[in-house]
């Protein structure tokens, strides 16, 4: 099977409200990790990235917070507007060097109301 | 802006056609990726080029081919075309050690 996945496969939050995106990865041997945004219709738009020697990175209203003791990782998006209304992927990359294959999760459906 | 393109954005054909669709990226990245999305599969890697003449195959390559003679375009040729194929189709560049972004999709359907 895959080795990475995701808790929730959809999410409905508020508009306003903080949202958390969960994924879980099982190769511990994963050293790059990205999240990416998928609006119907369009093309994956990359988010933000975090390396495995790092546990937080933080964007423009998005944090990535990495856990390799458990294997997962998050994303957190601050004040979530309707246009965060997408699916979002995980994808890590396994094994070293800088020609990365990655593998991606199946995605998280985040659903914004108004 | 550099960009990355895709076309054709739609395409219908017929089982055992021939189909090729084309990539093409103006930021002189050396890798390029085919993907395949299909519900309850997410994004899976066909096949990839790490440079001009380098191809190599992904997880699901069985019945597609790739050639690189360029560092900007890397089309993705379907053999004989099956319904099984029916997909919609991402290509993807990165810069050694650098992100990786995907075109805007290939709605592919195969009757």
């Amino acid at each position: 099977g895959e080795s990475v996945g995701l808790h929730l496969p959809t999410l409905s939050v508020q508009e306003g409200d903080n949202s958390i995106i969960n994924c879980a990865y099982s190769n511990s041997a994963s050293d790059y990790f990205i999240w990416y945004k998928q609006e119907s219709g369009k093309g994956p738009q990359f988010i933000i990235d975090i390396r495995s020697n790092m546990d937080k990175r933080q964007g423009q209203r998005v944090t990535v917070l990495l856990n390799k003791t458990v294997k997962h990782l998050s994303l957190q998006i601050a004040a979530t507007q309707p246009g965060d209304s997408a699916v979002y992927f995980c994808a890590e990359n396994i094994g070293g060097g800088s020609n990365y294959k990655l593998t991606f999760g199946k995605g998280t459906l985040l659903t914004v109301n108004p | 802006d550099a960009e990355i393109t895709q076309s054709p954005r739609h395409k219908i054909t017929e089982t055992g056609r021939q189909v090729t669709l084309a990539c093409h990226q103006t930021w002189n990245h050396n890798n390029m990726f085919w993907y395949r999305q299909d519900l309850g599969h997410g994004l899976r890697l066909i096949h990839y080029s790490y440079g001009v003449h380098d191809t190599n195959k992904g997880e699901v390559s069985d019945g597609y081919s790739v050639s690189r003679s360029n560092t900007e375009d890397l089309p993705l040729t379907l053999e004989s075309a099956a319904s099984s194929q029916t997909s919609v189709y991402f290509c993807a560049s990165r810069a050694d050690g650098g992100k990786q972004f995907f075109g805007p999709g290939t709605r592919l359907t195969v009757l």
